[in-house]
């Protein structure tokens, strides 16, 4: 079984709300991943947790706040966003990050987020 | 740097036709890791296929198939006899090693149409 959970399946919030993504898979993967994507854009990285330990950050602003609860869990916590970080926030998970493994990622449905 | 660079932005093809969809791409890295990803209008990524750099075997499942050339550094995908479901934007990602870790970069992605 290869999913990923992702829920809210759409949020809009203020300019001033706190709010949480959250993902989650149970295929025994020790990576976990966030991406942001815009319409008609590619994914870009966000963050990468690699054995519930913060492994990446491609320098995302600080009003996103990962967090790894465990190996099966991922959260993003949203502060002060603005409307430019509306987009799709899609999570994913492989069975490691280990340089030149290369494993595949596992995509969740993702979270369409407005900012208003 | 890595690149990987989908020249064709939106193809348009009638239904039973076959189309090609051209991946080219950049590394110095001897081990790496090339990935085609596939996204419906629903949005959620589905992985289709990994190929490392040391197996030029080309690949077949079903109507897919793929072309790996490292002579030319391209990694090419055909869908045989095209169907209006194979409409989505398609994703060829290329595995960068940043540290200890892989992590994925993505081309800037093919829209088909398939006409019925």
């Amino acid at each position: 079984d290869t999913e990923v959970t992702q829920t809210p399946k759409h949020l809009v919030m203020g300019m001033t709300n706190k709010k949480s993504l959250k993902c989650e898979q149970h295929m025994g993967h020790r990576a976990m991943y966030w991406y942001k994507q815009k319409a008609k854009k590619p994914p870009e990285l966000m963050f990468v947790y690699s054995y519930e330990k913060l492994s990446i950050n491609e320098s995302v602003p600080s009003r996103f706040s990962p967090e790894c609860p465990n190996s099966s869990l991922l959260n993003l916590h949203l502060h002060a966003l603005q409307p430019e970080d509306s987009a799709l926030y899609l999570c994913a998970s492989s069975q490691d990050t280990r340089r030149d493994w290369g494993y595949e990622q596992y995509f969740g449905p993702g979270t369409r987020l407005t900012v208003t | 740097a890595q690149k990987v660079t989908q020249a064709q932005t939106e193809i348009s093809v009638v239904e039973k036709e076959d189309v090609t969809l051209d991946c080219v791409y950049e590394t110095r890295d001897t081990t790496y890791y090339l990935f085609w990803y596939k996204q419906p209008p629903s949005g959620e990524l589905v992985f289709l296929i990994r190929r490392n750099s040391f197996d030029e075997q080309n690949e077949i499942s079903g109507r897919y198939s793929w072309n790996f050339q490292k002579s030319t550094s391209s990694f090419n995908f055909t869908i045989t006899a095209s169907q209006v479901v194979d409409s989505a934007v398609y994703f060829c990602a290329l595995s960068e090693a940043t540290g200890r870790d892989d992590k994925i970069i993505f081309g800037k992605g093919t829209r088909l149409h398939i006409l019925p």
